[in-house]
């Protein structure tokens, strides 16, 4: 079955700086990869997704990038804020999500006034 | 629209003990989940429906858990007799056809004392 590895598992950055969250899978037929972020005690909620067809998909401050070939794709948070503190999870699945998403392990993001 | 709806929010109970979880889907949403989500990790699909009926339930622990989803809407969990390593978020999630995009419930916080 699919395997997502999820790095790194805690992430400081300050106030205003970029992170950037790496994700692995290893089941190449996946062709949907979704982030979700889980604040504290609360439900995930999307953030991003892209599918296998495209290499990039920005939206405002938040962008993904997926390397098919690697297997490998990447959440970039530019001008990070406060709010954007939170636990992210990556996750990948095939028939276009239409099947069980297989989540990484998270990464707790902490933004540092 | 309204969001996926789970009760209860909040479940405690000794281990041997039996509990059940509700799930009311997106209205609309043909496919339903149940992710199980311990601590400090991602959530870990249980069941698939798809309409009312199983696509996947490779992952549920046949044994002590079951789960139906009756005229294709509302789905209940139950676990039968519940162990300690049962505690955990017990979360739901539908999607729209071939859409892909899974929303989250709030989830059922169990803890199995």
């Amino acid at each position: 079955g699919e395997n997502v590895e999820q790095h790194p598992s805690t992430l400081s950055v300050q106030e205003g700086d970029s992170a950037v969250i790496k994700c692995t899978y290893s089941d190449s037929a996946s062709n949907y990869f979704p982030w979700y972020k889980q604040e504290l005690g609360k439900r995930p909620q999307l953030i991003i997704d892209i599918r296998s067809n495209v290499g990039e998909k920005k939206d405002q401050r938040i962008a993904v990038t997926l390397n098919k070939t690697a297997k490998h794709f990447s959440l970039h948070i530019t001008e990070t804020q406060p709010e954007d503190s939170a636990v992210y999870f990556c996750a990948a699945s095939t028939n276009f999500g239409n099947e069980k998403l297989t989540f990484g392990t998270g990464t707790r993001l902490t933004i540092i006034p | 629209e309204a969001g996926v709806a789970q009760s209860p929010r909040y479940k405690i109970i000794e281990k041997r003990q039996s509990v059940a979880f509700w799930c009311n889907p997106i209205s609309g949403h043909a496919t339903l989940y149940w992710y199980q989500q311990i601590l400090g990790q991602g959530p870990k699909l249980l069941i698939q429906f798809q309409n009312n009926g199983v696509v996947d339930d490779s992952q549920l622990p046949k044994d002590r858990f079951s789960a139906e989803r009756l005229k294709g809407v509302d789905s209940t969990l139950k676990i039968q007799p519940a162990k300690l390593e049962d505690s955990a978020v017990y979360l739901c999630a539908s999607s729209f056809g071939y859409s892909g995009t899974q929303y989250f419930g709030p989830g059922t916080r169990l803890l199995v004392l």
